[in-house]
């Protein structure tokens, strides 16, 4: 049964240090999406990746945060420096487009904590 | 720009009962509209998809979801709710061109009571 995972499933910090969350997309799967999830503003698209291209990146403050694909089963979601407004579930989500329509399978999440 | 309304942060229904949860949407072109389910610590789970065709969509666990154009509605649905169905419900839309992120709606907890 293939699923996308995520590593730390929790990562508490403080303010001012670099975070890295991973992401294993499914194999064969040719997009990866990155997800923030609070309280207050629900789940935002932050960025995604075709083939590891960055296709959209303008949810994402572009002055702390970055994403990266370094290979085709490695996505990456950098912090730096971490702020508390940051504290958030990260969710990476992959999905196989081949044509006009696809299904996004979400990882358990990364929970980060900035104190 | 495409947007979802869920406009209720929380339904209540009694075990056995049926259940409606109620998604309106907005986006240019034909719409692909999606349902997902988030149980506690858990990502998102995929329950079923609008892409083209019949607008009444069977989906996983015996939820379905019918497709209004003219009320840009997509409301889940199911004739008898389980106190396992107890979670968080997210429509998600996206056009059929352009941007392929989904934009999701706010969530609507489920509660169903034994």
């Amino acid at each position: 049964d293939a699923r996308v995972t995520q590593t730390p499933r929790d990562k508490v910090t403080e303010m001012g240090q670099e975070v890295t969350m991973r992401c294993q997309p499914i194999l064969g799967h040719n997009t990866v999406f990155w997800y923030r999830q609070t309280m207050k503003q629900g789940l935002e698209l932050l960025a995604y990746f075709r083939n590891r291209a960055p296709l959209d990146d303008s949810g994402m403050p572009k002055d702390r945060f970055s994403a990266e694909m370094p290979d085709a089963t490695l996505a990456t979601l950098k912090i730096q420096p971490s702020e508390p407004r940051d504290s958030a579930v990260y969710f990476c989500a992959s999905g196989l487009v081949l044509g006009t329509h696809y299904e996004q399978y979400f990882g358990p999440g990364t929970r980060l904590t900035v104190t | 720009a495409q947007s979802v309304a869920q406009p209720e942060d929380q339904v209540k229904v009694a075990e056995g009962n049926p259940l409606t949860v109620k998604c309106t949407y907005s986006v240019s072109g034909n719409p692909y509209l999606f349902w997902y389910v988030q149980y506690p610590n858990r990502g998102l789970q995929f329950l079923l998809k609008y892409i083209t065709g019949d607008n009444l969509v069977k989906g996983s666990y015996g939820f379905e979801a019918e497709f209004n154009k003219s009320q840009t509605s997509f409301h889940l649905k199911k004739p008898s709710a389980l106190v396992s169905d107890s979670a968080l419900y997210f429509c998600a839309v996206r056009p059929d061109t352009g941007r392929r992120a989904l934009t999701f709606g706010s969530g609507t907890r489920l509660q169903v009571q034994p």
